[in-house]
Parts: structure tokens; C-alpha cells; sequence
């Protein structure tokens, strides 16, 4: 099946840094990629839409000077914290759509990324 | 997308057969229902997708009654590695839209020895 892959797995960055956290889609092309957030012990809110070639579409009350999303290739999103605060740790998940003509419709989701401010 | 209602979490013991209920009552036409797995620290995990009657796969089947407005995940004979969260969703299966999964607060079920 498809696999998105994401990088890294785990950072630790100090208060006021940024931090650029990669998704890949590894064998297929993806021209929207999703970017979740996820605290501990709750479910999974969506953050924002990437679109290749194109902005961003972020959902309500998520601030896009804060988390940039690139999405320079048709396998490649990155997501940036910039700023990065304590109140920012969590775990950054990413998903890409079921590419055309599988047959059937999933989404795919990278392993996530553990961010940790200090 | 519809929203979906599950117990916010079950107990089960291994070897037992594990049954998951969602509720769905605003499900559309063009809906379909799709289950995922989510284990500590890893991303969702796509499990099972149908639209109605029954669906089976390797390691679940899906319920759906006529009406659609529920589902029910079957796990049969379950382990300490099914101990996750299971999330259920709903959404238009032609609809690019349909990707951008919205999670509701899943189901932990907690497996024991």
C-alpha cells in the first residue's frame, strides 16, 4: 500500500526556535496533504489543508504566521513551527489521500512527529 | 462531514470478540464509513470501509444496518496489541474533501490479559 513518511520522528527544540517537520509520500504523488495535531490523551484536530502549487487552507483558529506549510512538491509537505512555545509541544501528524484509480478511498498517515519546547 | 458518536471507551479481555458501536444519524447518501486504529505515539491506521450490509476483512468486519445511521466494528478474538483507539468516520467517498478527515474522540478499548 501507500506510505507517507515523516521526519523526524521526535524534536526537541528550545522556546523561540523554529521547527520544520517533513511528510513525504514515498510511492505515489500527493497534491494535498493534511496536517493534524494531537495532545495526550485527545483525538486528532485538524490544522490545516496543503495544496501543491498553491496556499495553504487552514482551519479556524490556527494561526498560519505561526505554522507555515509548504508544499513544494507533489511528494513533499513540510510544516514549520516557527516561534515554537512550550504550549506548542505535542505530536504533528500528516495524511495524504488514496492516490486516483485504487478502487477504494483512505487516507494514509505518516508516523508523526513528537515536538517537544523547552 | 456527519458527526459520529462512540463510547469514549471499552474494556475487553483477550480472546474475547470486541464490538464497537458508532452513531452516525446525519449520515448522507453519499457517505461512506471508515474505521481507523491508533496506537500511542503512531498515526491512524486505515482498518475498514463500507457503505452498507456487512464488510469483512483480515482482521475486522463492519455492521451496517439499513438505515445507515449506525455501524458497528467487529474485532474477533482480540489481543493485547488490539489495545488502541478506534476512530469512526463518515464522509462522501467521491468527495476530495472526504480525505480531510475530521476525528471525533474515538473509543479506547483496553485489552487485558
Amino acid at each position: 500500500g501507500a506510505v507517507v513518511s515523516q521526519h523526524p520522528s521526535w524534536v526537541i527544540c528550545k522556546s523561540g526556535t523554529s521547527v520544520k517537520i517533513e511528510c513525504r509520500s514515498l510511492d505515489f504523488q500527493a497534491t494535498t496533504m493534511f496536517w493534524y495535531r494531537q495532545f495526550p490523551k485527545q483525538s486528532l484536530m485538524l490544522m490545516a489543508t496543503s495544496n501543491e502549487g498553491s496556499k495553504a487552507t487552514y482551519e479556524q483558529g490556527v494561526e498560519k504566521d505561526k505554522f507555515l506549510i509548504n508544499h513544494a512538491s507533489l511528494t513533499l509537505s513540510t510544516l514549520t513551527v516557527t516561534s515554537a512555545h512550550p504550549e506548542d509541544s505535542s505530536f504533528y501528524i500528516c495524511s495524504a489521500p488514496t492516490p486516483p484509480g485504487q478502487g477504494k478511498t483512505e487516507a494514509f498517515f505518516g508516523q508523526g512527529t513528537r515536538l517537544t519546547v523547552v | 462531514l456527519a458527526k459520529t458518536t462512540q463510547p469514549i471507551s471499552m474494556d475487553s479481555y483477550e480472546g474475547q470478540e470486541v464490538n464497537i458501536t458508532c452513531s452516525h444519524n446525519n449520515i448522507a447518501t453519499n457517505d461512506y464509513i471508515t474505521w481507523y486504529q491508533q496506537f500511542p505515539s503512531q498515526g491512524p491506521r486505515f482498518i475498514i470501509q463500507g457503505y452498507k450490509t456487512k464488510v469483512t476483512n483480515e482482521v475486522a468486519s463492519l455492521f451496517i444496518p439499513a438505515d445507515r445511521k449506525s455501524s458497528t466494528l467487529s474485532l474477533p478474538r482480540v489481543s493485547l496489541s488490539d489495545t488502541a483507539v478506534y476512530y469512526c468516520l463518515v464522509g462522501d467517498l467521491m468527495n476530495t474533501g472526504f480525505q480531510k478527515l475530521v476525528f471525533g474522540t474515538g473509543t479506547r478499548l483496553l485489552v487485558s490479559p
